[in-house]
């Protein structure tokens, strides 16, 4: 696609229950990155894929946290037994590929509110 | 130490003045730096990025690299009420993989007032 696009724009659900949050990068980007904004706070980091395994998970808060990436495009991450705390924007990216000086391009973001 | 950091402002200037906007890193390995803009409630969006010491200009911006300080700032010139925004300074880390990373400061928040 054109950009990253992410669903769903906005979410909330109840305490405990199960999320799932899906992006698909822009078209030929093998990179794709989860970061995870609270307000007032830059992107924390969380995961990074290349190509279909993820390189990097060393930003995942806890077990309760997983992302997949099965065909090396469209990631999703899950969010097992959600907490107020997991309330936060949930930002997507993607680059060329993960070489250093590639630029990331992010999607609009997957508002979630736990309640 | 926090990895990538910032100051988080607000950093007020009055419309057509300077803004100066500053970060500094912790890894020496680091070679890649990014500014981004973010409105609220948007995403991030890319302004410059640098690779090499020293001063990189794009029309009302510049970008300023000392690896050696490990310090990376951006200057706004003629700043505008439109430039109003939170600047977020990235860093491209090496990962344990081996693999880059891009981690990001908590970000300035910058009002321009008219």
């Amino acid at each position: 696609g054109a950009g990253v696009s992410q669903t769903p724009s906005n979410k909330v659900t109840e305490k405990g229950k199960y999320v799932e949050l899906r992006c698909d990068p822009i078209s030929g980007h093998t990179a794709l990155y989860w970061y995870r904004q609270s307000l007032g706070q830059g992107p924390e980091f969380l995961i990074y894929f290349q190509g279909t395994g993820a390189a990097d998970d060393s930003g995942l808060p806890n077990d309760r946290f997983f992302a997949v990436r099965p065909e090396g495009s469209v990631s999703t991450l899950k969010i097992q037994r959600t907490e107020r705390g997991d309330s936060a924007v949930y930002l997507c990216a993607s680059s060329r590929d993960g070489i250093s000086g590639n630029t990331i391009y992010f999607g609009e973001g997957s508002w979630l509110t736990v309640v | 130490q926090k990895e990538v950091e910032q100051n988080s402002g607000p950093l007020s200037v009055p419309e057509g003045a300077i803004a100066s906007l500053n970060c500094t890193y912790s890894d020496r390995g680091s070679q890649s730096f990014f500014w981004y803009r973010q409105y609220s409630g948007k995403s991030p969006e890319l302004i410059m990025s640098i690779y090499s010491n020293g001063d990189k200009e794009d029309g009302r911006f510049t970008a300023q690299l000392n690896k050696a300080s490990q310090y990376v700032s951006l200057l706004i010139r003629d700043s505008q009420p439109s430039d109003s925004a939170t600047y977020l300074c990235a860093v491209n880390m090496i990962s344990y993989s081996g693999t880059y990373k891009y981690i990001f400061g908590t970000g300035t928040r910058l009002k321009v007032l008219a």
